[in-house]
Order: structure tokens, then C-alpha cells, then sequence
């Protein structure tokens, strides 16, 4: 089960931090993403990070304002985003590789809902 | 940047077999996978790697991929299978997903 929470209404260039309870699967074993999804569009992938921490990989439309991370301790994905943008608007959700190489994400959250407005 | 293309709208008469197509350059030589989703929930992976089918997603969802398209059939559409169909792929170290193709059953 992949559960988010952090979404809500922010300001042009303000901050929020996204977080991702992980639950049912060995959290430390697979790469996690975010996909978002602007209010009547298509899926656009976000970010992706390793088991670890160690191999991250942004999308170019985030890259040097979002930070993907996790705390494996805690089972817990992070997505700090910074600078945010009209743009940004959408719903964000938590997605679990399925583990077989093919980066296929076989589970997904419910998603949070960020809108950036003034 | 690699790109995805699918057509805006399918629509199926009840029962019969519908088909959604995914183009991309060479996206035979990549991993396409399928993600369904309908109205108000999140999206749920219906076809990995091309043509499997995880658990618990009926055997009339099947996946083909070949030169420039990849292709999602549903035989024996049903009511239920309404929904918003995305293909993905990787490319390098970025994920594509298609724009989407509703899909209607008459």
C-alpha cells in the first residue's frame, strides 16, 4: 500500500514537501517514483529513485527544483519541490517498481493534490 | 526526447475486441507497458514488458510490440473497461508515458 499526503494549495515560487507511506513490501528492495497528472491531462513521469539512494533521475521540466529521497527506515518517499510553478499543478502519486528490471510500476497510491495558485 | 503517440479516442460496440496503439520510434526494441485508468482513480498496470499480464488482470487484456507501435487488445469488451489507457517506456533514465486514449464501449 502506497499512501500520500503533503499536497495542498501553495504560492508561485513557494515549497512543499510530498510523502509516500509505504506498507506490504520490503521498501529498501525497490526503486520508487512520482508521476503527476495536471487537472484533465495525461500522465507525466516525475522522478525515480534507487533502493538506496544512491541512483536518482529527474524529469527535465523538475530538475533543480524537485528532490526525490527516501528514508527506508521510516518506509517513507519524499519529493521536496521548490521554486514551484503554475505548471506544477496536478495530482502527485507514489508509484513502486515492480522489481523485474523492466521499470514497470505496479503499484500506485491514491495521489495528493498540489495546486499552485496566488 | 522520445515521444509517445496514441490516439485520442477508441471507441468498442460491447463485446467486441478493441484496440489501442501506442507509435514510437523503434519502441520495438523497449519494454512498453499499459496502465488503465478510470475516471477519479489512479492508474492500475494492466500489461508489463510488452504482452504479460499481471495478477488478477483478465486474460481478454493482451499487449503486442513490433517496429513502430505497440498495441493493447481487449477482446470481449465490457462496461467496465471505460476507461483512459496510457503505453510507457523508458528512454535512458527517463520515463515516457503516451498522452492517452479513452476508451469507449457502445
Amino acid at each position: 500500500q502506497l499512501v500520500e499526503s503533503g499536497g495542498g494549495l501553495v504560492q508561485p515560487g513557494g515549497s512543499l514537501r510530498l510523502s509516500c507511506a509505504a506498507s506490504g513490501f520490503t521498501f529498501s528492495n525497490y526503486w520508487m517514483h512520482w508521476v503527476r497528472q495536471a487537472p484533465g491531462k495525461g500522465l507525466v513521469w516525475v522522478s525515480r529513485i534507487n533502493g538506496d539512494g544512491r541512483f536518482i533521475s529527474y524529469a527535465d521540466s523538475v530538475k533543480g527544483r524537485f528532490i526525490i529521497s527516501r528514508d527506508n527506515a521510516k518506509n517513507t518517499l519524499y519529493l521536496q519541490m521548490n521554486s514551484l510553478r503554475g505548471e506544477d499543478t496536478a495530482v502527485y502519486y507514489c508509484t513502486k517498481e515492480d522489481g523485474s528490471g523492466s521499470y514497470a510500476l505496479d503499484y500506485w497510491g491514491q495521489g495528493t493534490l498540489v495546486t499552485v495558485a496566488s | 526526447s522520445y515521444e509517445l503517440t496514441q490516439p485520442l479516442s477508441v471507441s468498442v460496440a460491447l463485446g467486441q475486441t478493441a484496440r489501442i496503439t501506442c507509435g514510437g520510434s523503434n519502441i520495438g526494441s523497449k519494454n512498453v507497458h499499459w496502465y488503465q485508468q478510470r475516471p477519479g482513480q489512479a492508474p492500475v498496470l494492466v500489461i508489463y514488458r510488452d504482452k504479460n499480464r499481471p495478477s488478477g488482470i483478465p486474460e481478454r487484456f493482451s499487449g503486442s510490440n513490433s517496429g513502430n507501435t505497440a498495441t493493447l487488445t481487449i477482446s470481449r469488451a465490457q462496461g467496465g473497461d471505460e476507461a483512459d489507457y496510457y503505453c510507457q517506456v523508458w528512454d535512458s533514465t527517463t520515463g515516457v508515458f503516451g498522452g492517452g486514449t479513452k476508451l469507449t464501449v457502445l
